[in-house]
């Protein structure tokens, strides 16, 4: 069965320095979507992104973030001058469509922690 | 603005008897209801959705859930639990016609007791 794939599954930096956390979505899915959850708390809304831009975004995807698509299979998140706030399991996850009631499937998610 | 609430941070059944999560929404208009589980190490994997039409839907494993709309609830249930079902289980919903991103609630623990 076709999976969402996410490296690495922990990353470690240390607070200033700038992150890229990568995705291989599902193949013939075209909506991909970034969420994250802080320890405790509930899994957030960060981006969605179909046909090389951004389709929307939440409150939390300040200028600190961004999402690129570089080439035919990744799909990454870059977090600059990263905080300790920061820290938290990022999950990717794709669509085959974008109809409101389209499951998204979900990867492994990766750690980041920042110290 | 859309919110889920699971108001049971953790839930214990026996194996084999029935089980269920709650999950209670709220929407400014009509939802779709979905159910994630997710296992230790794991991506959150689907269970079932709630698009309109029949109240009561079936999704993967055996899992069942019920969208009451005057109450505003889509619970999780299943008849007889496994062992193997213990896991973390997530209710998110979306607002139709609204945001692309899922709005989670925050989880409940299953645990099942062989």
């Amino acid at each position: 069965e076709p999976e969402v794939t996410q490296t690495p599954s922990h990353q470690v930096t240390q607070m200033g320095q700038e992150v890229i956390l990568r995705c291989v979505p599902i193949s013939n899915h075209l909506y991909f979507y970034w969420y994250r959850q802080i320890l405790g708390q509930k899994v957030e809304f960060l981006v969605s992104f179909y046909n090389n831009e951004i389709s929307e975004k939440s409150e939390i995807f300040d200028d600190q973030f961004s999402v690129e698509r570089p080439d035919g299979s990744n799909f990454t998140l870059k977090i600059r001058s990263t905080k300790l706030e920061d820290s938290a399991m990022y999950f990717c996850a794709s669509s085959e469509q974008e109809r409101g009631f389209d499951e998204q499937f979900f990867g492994p998610g990766t750690r980041l922690t920042v110290l | 603005a859309q919110s889920v609430a699971q108001p049971e941070d953790q839930v214990n059944v026996a194996e084999g008897n029935p089980l269920t999560v709650k999950c209670t929404y709220s929407v400014s208009g009509n939802p779709y209801l979905f159910w994630y589980v997710q296992y230790p190490n794991r991506g959150l994997q689907f269970l079932l959705k709630y698009i309109t039409g029949d109240n009561l839907v079936k999704g993967s494993y055996g899992f069942e859930a019920e969208f009451n709309k005057s109450q505003t609830s889509f619970h999780l249930k299943k008849p007889s639990a496994l062992v193997s079902d213990s896991a973390l289980y997530f209710c998110a919903v979306r607002e139709r016609g609204g945001a692309d991103g899922l709005t989670f609630g925050k989880g409940t623990h299953l645990i099942i007791q062989p």
